[in-house]
């Protein structure tokens, strides 16, 4: 079983730039979610998806957009990379919101100069 | 907002010892689950707490939900090296989310 697959793993962007980072599940959850980790702040949920068709924003939106067209991919747009956004990306998801675990991609890297 | 604060932030201990993170929310929760996640990897899924006053073990480990549901603990007896991580806690207020604790970085002196 792939799990969950984020890429890239590696990202370095210019201030300004824009890009997607991919997340891909192939469990049939339905439940998908983005944190970004930084030092001593834990994982900051950025926004979720209780299904395809149904995105909503976690506490920290501001920057990234998402969309969930179908079951399994979740991407997270960054729109307008700034050095604030430099920090490590986990994609999530479990089979449902309630009472399950969460199972999270091996994370992306993201620095932006 | 909800608010999960752990302690504490860092704990050094020598291979043997026991060893205890502490959780604590501003509310109260409905379920609370344990992650850990070694250096440079993912947050891994130990254990989800539902009822008040439960407390689940797990080989070395052992969980407890507190009695208003507003914290929880995580204790290691005889620390091995392959403990060593930082261990979150998640509590879910009965929203959609779970609000992540900072975490408690574990070090493991052989």
């Amino acid at each position: 079983n792939a799990g969950v697959t984020q890429t890239p793993k590696f990202q370095v962007l210019k201030t300004g730039q824009s890009m997607t980072l991919q997340c891909a599940q192939d469990m049939n959850h339905e439940y998908m979610s983005w944190y970004r980790q930084d030092p001593g702040m834990g994982l900051r949920l950025i926004h979720y998806s209780v299904g395809a068709g149904i995105t909503d924003q976690g506490e920290v939106p501001n920057g990234y957009n998402v969309s969930r067209s179908t079951t399994e991919d979740f991407p997270l747009r960054l729109l307008s990379a700034a050095p604030s956004q430099t920090s490590v990306y986990f994609c999530a998801s479990s089979l449902s919101y309630l009472n399950t675990e969460a199972f999270f991609g091996q994370g992306t890297r993201l620095t932006v100069v | 907002g909800q608010q999960v604060m752990q302690i504490p932030q860092y704990q050094h201990v020598q291979e043997g010892e026991d060893f205890t993170t502490y959780c604590n929310s501003s509310t109260t929760l409905s379920n609370i689950q344990w992650y850990k996640q070694r250096p440079g990897g993912h947050p891994v899924f130990l254990i989800q707490l539902v009822k008040s006053g439960e407390v689940k073990k797990q080989k070395r480990l052992t969980f407890q939900f507190g009695e208003a549901k507003k914290n929880s603990s995580l204790h290691i007896t005889a620390t091995q090296t392959t403990d060593v991580g930082t261990y979150f806690c998640a509590g879910d207020n009965y929203g959609q989310n779970f609000v992540f604790g900072p975490g408690t970085r574990l070090s493991v002196l052989p």
